[in-house]
């Protein structure tokens, strides 16, 4: 148990559809993440927000929206995704941007 | 062709071995690295974490090496045991207020008993 939850574990979704995974850290972090995690290439890092701000964007397709309402919860919501988005979603917080990042155990998330 | 999967480099070792695992990485600006461990169905973990001012930091049976002369960060693990068969990953953070962790590849550990 790292700190860092996310649910769900398993999600299975059709273009068409809009869902959100939700990710919620209770050791009083200041910084949050959102990383992919596929089969075909590393950990690729996707958002950051720093004090609920969101400070880093990396040239993540709008079909990905995240929001983060305070320093505890994190979503990201998914619309009109293409299967190539399958993949594990891993929500990551740290103290500050750049320290050591804790990860929850991830969504696997699978586009029909 | 097309790719299959991401090819992981795998590093197979006999319980009560050591074990060595190498990273290169990319940036010369990066001042901190951590090393982390992802088993099957899980996220990552934290294993150990060293800052460019120091080359060499200890652990529980595990020992972070970094080399920037040439960008090079080992990790050793002592005694390994199967418990530590899992996909290790070096992070670096390029520095700055934003401090982007970027991974690497990683490689996966597999113990013989």
């Amino acid at each position: 148990e790292t700190g860092v939850t996310q649910t769900p574990r398993h999600l299975v979704m059709g273009m068409t559809n809009k869902k959100s995974l939700k990710c919620e850290q209770h050791l009083g972090h200041n910084a949050m993440y959102w990383y992919k995690q596929s089969a075909k290439k590393p950990l690729e890092l996707m958002f950051v927000y720093s004090l609920e701000e969101r400070v880093e964007n990396n040239s993540v397709p709008s079909r990905f929206s995240p929001e983060c309402p305070n320093s505890s919860h994190l979503f990201l919501h998914l619309h009109t995704l293409q299967p190539e988005d399958s993949a594990l979603y891993l929500c990551a917080s740290s103290q500050e941007t750049g320290t050591e990042a804790f990860f929850g155990q991830g969504t696997r998330l699978t586009v029909v | 062709g097309e790719s299959v999967g991401l090819h992981l480099p795998t590093l197979s070792v006999q319980e009560g071995d050591n074990s060595i695992i190498n990273c290169a990485y990319s940036n010369s600006a990066s001042d901190y690295f951590i090393w982390y461990k992802q088993e099957s169905g899980k996220g990552p973990q934290f294993i150990i974490d060293i800052r460019s001012n120091m080359d060499k930091r200890q652990g529980q049976r595990v020992t972070v090496l970094l080399n920037k002369t040439v960008k090079h960060l080992s990790l050793q693990i002592a005694a390994t045991q199967p418990g530590d068969s899992a996909v290790y990953f070096c992070a670096e953070n390029y520095g700055g207020s934003q401090g982007n962790l970027i991974f690497g590849k990683g490689t996966k550990l597999s113990v013989k008993p």
